[in-house]
């Protein structure tokens, strides 16, 4: 069981947008900045969204990031086939005192 | 160019200790820390513990403390992960990552990553 919650699965078609959620506590998400990662198949993960809402250089300014009290959300504009991939938020949590990461949800393209 | 370079492979029998390792290039290797996160087979990521490499300090996660142990040796910029007597739950890719060009508990650069399989 994860600390942070998210679904397991989301889907869209080409070109659609899709929002994937992240709930937390006031322990990790409702204190901390909230990080997204990015799972290609049979790869590492990389960092698609750190500090809540920023991009690392690179990062199509087509994922966004948002936060509000103790959940975060990952958006996907525009998607695209090569978007297929698990995708996990993170935060610190203080309880806890180390890092924490939502269980992945899988992104279909259909 | 900055990465991180994990060891290759291993495969072990239970009961066996192991040390793997994750050496940082093209950065203050001292400066950020090292992070330890395993995903098990078809499963999801876990934040194991971490280290500064200035001083060796570690944290680890509650889960993983007293299981593993992370060290450093900061004059060949290489972090480890050791396991004293594995089990076949620790077969698992374990992946090291550092936050370098961002701010916070986030990590930017990742290591490859190194399969452990243990079996007997």
């Amino acid at each position: 069981q994860s600390v942070l919650t998210q679904p397991p699965s989301a889907s869209g078609t080409p070109g659609q947008s899709v929002t994937i959620s992240c709930s937390g506590s006031s322990s990790n998400i409702g204190s901390k900045t909230v990080n997204w990662y990015q799972q290609l198949p049979g790869t590492a993960p990389k960092l698609l969204i750190y500090s809540n809402n920023q991009r690392p250089s690179g990062v199509p300014d087509r994922f966004s990031g948002s936060k509000s009290g103790t959940s975060a959300s990952l958006a996907i504009s525009g998607l695209q086939s090569e978007d297929e991939a698990d995708y996990y938020c993170a935060a610190w949590d203080d309880s806890l005192n180390g890092v924490v990461f939502g269980g992945g949800t899988k992104l279909t393209v259909l | 160019e900055v990465q991180l370079v994990q060891s290759g492979a291993e495969v072990k029998k239970p009961g066996e200790s192991l040390r793997i390792s994750c050496k940082g290039s093209g950065y203050s290797f001292t400066s950020y820390w090292i992070n330890w996160v395993r995903q098990m087979p078809g499963k999801g990521l876990e934040w194991m513990g971490r280290i500064d490499p200035s001083d060796s300090y570690t944290n680890y996660s509650p889960s993983f403390q007293g299981h593993v142990t992370i060290s450093a040796d900061k004059s060949i910029s290489t972090a480890y992960l050791q396991w004293s007597s594995l089990k076949a739950s620790d077969t698992a890719m374990y992946y090291c990552a550092s936050g370098i060009a961002v701010a916070g508990s986030s990590m930017d650069v990742w290591g490859k990553g190194t399969t452990v399989t243990v079996s007997s």
